[in-house]
């Protein structure tokens, strides 16, 4: 495969529930990051992993727990999330520190919380 | 800080109309800017970008010109089709830390295009 690739692409979750979103990378990028799309938003910038580093943006909610193993995958850990929390959640990665590139981002997961 | 503001739609063209989404910002220094599509069901893709003032992006008959006097990034395109039914969003690429190599997209509230047969 080739690209950005999420899953599950939709997902349904009660608020007292735990699961886990997944991203994987080929492109051989070093950064990835999570953004949340919701209706009549800009999209928001929830983490940033440069070299396996995790770049935090501290106005996420402890709920959400992102996790970098290695340069090519990226998951968001979530629990005890609250409706307010359903969106797509999209995953993107470049190439950090290198030029003027933007990113390349994921088809995203669709959650419903219920 | 930083932002993007773009108008906000929703814009309805017939096919082979001429296309304008206004998109202006406000930062601190010149940033590279860039305009993104996202289709039904899928994640934003990368249309066009500008790194410099005066440069111009283009592509699938899209164009936008970096013009730092008005701090404008307008998205143009001639003659329309169908198939650009679509999302548009600009965006801003700044540093999210200062002295660091890690950046970030801001992006616009985007603007959704129809085009009719």
């Amino acid at each position: 495969e080739t690209g950005v690739t999420q899953t599950p692409r939709h997902l349904v979750m009660g608020m007292t529930n735990k699961k886990s979103l997944k991203c994987e990378q080929h492109l051989g990028h070093n950064a990835m990051y999570w953004y949340k799309q919701s209706a009549k938003k800009p999209l928001e910038l929830m983490f940033v992993y440069s070299l396996e580093e995790r770049v935090e943006n501290n106005s996420v909610p402890s709920r959400f727990s992102p996790e970098c193993p290695n340069s090519s995958h990226l998951f968001l850990h979530l629990h005890t999330l609250q409706p307010e929390d359903s969106a797509l959640y999209l995953c993107a990665s470049s190439q950090a520190g290198t030029g003027n590139y933007g990113y390349t981002f994921g088809s995203g997961t669709r959650l419903t919380v219920v | 800080g930083n932002s993007v503001t773009q108008m906000e739609g929703p814009v309805t063209l017939s096919e082979e109309a001429f296309l304008t989404i206004n998109c202006t910002y406000t930062a601190t220094g010149y940033p590279s800017l860039f305009w993104y599509v996202q289709y039904p069901g899928e994640g934003l893709q990368l249309l066009l970008k500008a790194t410099k003032a005066d440069d111009k992006g283009s592509n699938k008959g899209f164009e936008a010109t970096y013009r730092k006097e008005t701090t404008s990034f307008h998205l143009e395109k001639g003659s329309v089709q169908v198939s650009d039914s679509a999302v548009y969003f600009c965006a801003l690429r700044e540093p999210f830390n200062s002295g660091g190599s890690n950046y970030k997209l801001t992006f616009g509230k985007g603007t959704l295009l129809t085009v009719n047969p």
